[in-house]
């Protein structure tokens, strides 16, 4: 099975500041990833699909990046509406798909 | 603007069955598959199976082998997943997804709100 590494587990920032979180394969998966956001209590919701498009109606300050093994999704300017946990997925063995352990993003 | 609507929260005991259901409206229901991902309290998020709703066709995770049942009413647009002989573990949010599959591209696009199994004797 393929295992997906993501890190930090958690990070703390300020408003305006530019975010990183990575995404490590185990194994070579393309371009096939995708990142969600999930507040608490809610249902996660596309993001980026594809590793860099940005699904329809999501703000130009997230981004996707990367191929094989190494993934990265980047938020420009932190909102505090951006309080939530990300998660990436993987779907290199169609339909089957893992997650990400996830990455939780707090205001400093 | 599709929406994806879950039943409510179940208490079962072990070795119990719970069946959830998951309606669908606003898009052709054919049109796209039905995808399965549990979370269990404080956890991150474990892709649990997928439905074809055109041909019925199912996939699922290894770990729910013997034990999970997917299917459709594609009359009702409502997906379902069962799942048998429940474990303490499987005590999570379950959420239903609309799924797209085209060529090399698969992400869920649309969510379910969640239901809430709890497993406790």
């Amino acid at each position: 099975d393929i295992q997906m590494t993501q890190s930090p587990s958690s990070l703390s920032a300020s408003v305006g500041d530019r975010v990183t979180i990575t995404c490590q394969a185990s194994q070579d998966i393309g371009k096939y990833l995708n990142w969600y956001r999930q507040k608490p209590g809610k249902a996660p919701k596309l993001l980026i699909y594809d590793a860099s498009n940005l699904e329809t109606g999501v703000p130009s300050r997230f981004s996707g990046s990367g191929s094989g093994t190494h993934f990265t999704f980047s938020i420009r300017r932190l909102q505090p509406e951006d309080i939530a946990t990300y998660y990436c997925q993987q779907y290199d063995n169609l339909p089957s798909s893992t997650f990400g352990g996830g990455t939780r993003v707090e205001i400093k | 603007q599709a929406q994806l609507v879950q039943s409510g929260a179940e208490v079962k005991k072990p070795g119990a069955s719970v069946k959830v259901s998951c309606k669908a409206s606003g898009y052709i229901f054919s049109n796209y598959g039905i995808s399965w991902v549990r979370q269990a309290p404080g956890q991150g998020l474990e892709w649990v199976g997928r439905i074809s709703v055109y041909n019925g066709d199912t996939n699922f995770a290894q770990n729910f082998q013997g034990r999970i049942h997917m299917t459709t009413n594609t009359s009702s647009s409502t997906a379902y997943l069962e799942l048998s002989s429940l474990r303490s573990d499987d005590t999570a949010v379950y959420f239903c997804a609309r799924d797209l599959w085209v060529a090399d591209l698969y992400y869920f696009d649309y969510w379910g709100q969640g239901t809430l199994v709890t497993v406790s004797s």
